[in-house]
């Protein structure tokens, strides 16, 4: 079966740090682009960045440049997403979801992962 | 960064209706690059249409997708039960960053 699973629920207080991931399976993980989306009622849900695994060439949103860290691990078919210094407005869900085109263009999101609801309060 | 406005933010209809969304980007689109998303409560967004026009796997032919340039319309010629959700259009235009609408809830009537 063509996945991605999420790691689970995280409780963080301010000025933690978290890593959160996404492993693929049932397709060849290295050749998708994979990429992060945060979702909150307030903002909906924002682009945050995309890594190809295969050379781990990394876009971000300039929303979130030098905010969260994107990085894959393709032996183990994993892509991760860091943030240092939580706030308590990273409370959100974050996706993530694989691109369905190619290296190139086409950067829909044909695959998602079921979410990691994330919590930050003191 | 382009911004996409969905209309209406709320739809009412009944099962059976006809439901369209409209998606209008404060600037052009390059190369169609616009999708459609599903979101039920829940759960996580599911592609229903790419390219502007083109079906994911596995959605019904209900769901049509037109548009080009800022306006792009997403259509679901009759509603049936499982329908009733968030939508979101979503532009991957060429340069990054790529943005998403603010969603439009279709509701039972």
């Amino acid at each position: 079966e063509v996945q991605l699973v999420q790691s689970g629920p995280e409780v963080k207080k301010p000025g933690e740090s978290l890593k959160i991931s996404c492993t693929g399976s049932g397709y060849n993980f290295a050749t998708y682009w994979i990429g992060w989306v945060r979702q909150t009622p307030e903002r909906g849900l924002e682009w945050m960045g995309i890594i190809y695994p295969d050379d781990s060439h990394t876009i971000y949103s300039p929303s979130f440049q030098g905010q969260v860290t994107i990085s894959v691990d393709k032996s183990i078919t994993t892509a991760y997403l860091q943030r240092t210094s939580l706030k308590a407005s990273d409370t959100a869900t974050y996706y993530c979801a694989r691109v369905g085109g190619s290296y190139y263009s086409d950067y829909y999101m044909d695959l998602w992962g079921d979410g990691t609801t994330v919590t930050v309060s003191s | 960064e382009i911004v996409l406005t969905q209309s209406p933010g709320t739809l009412s209809l009944s099962p059976g209706e006809r439901a369209t969304f409209s998606c209008r980007a404060s600037q052009s689109v390059s190369g169609r690059y616009l999708a459609w998303y599903q979101q039920k409560p829940g759960q996580a967004p599911r592609l229903l249409i790419y390219g502007a026009s083109n079906r994911a796997t596995g959605i019904p032919d209900r769901f049509s997708g037109s548009g080009s340039g800022t306006d792009f319309t997403l259509t679901i010629s009759r509603l049936e039960p499982e329908d009733f959700a968030v939508y979101y259009c979503h532009q991957y235009g060429t340069s990054p960053p790529w943005t998403f609408g603010q969603g439009t809830k279709v509701e039972v009537k």
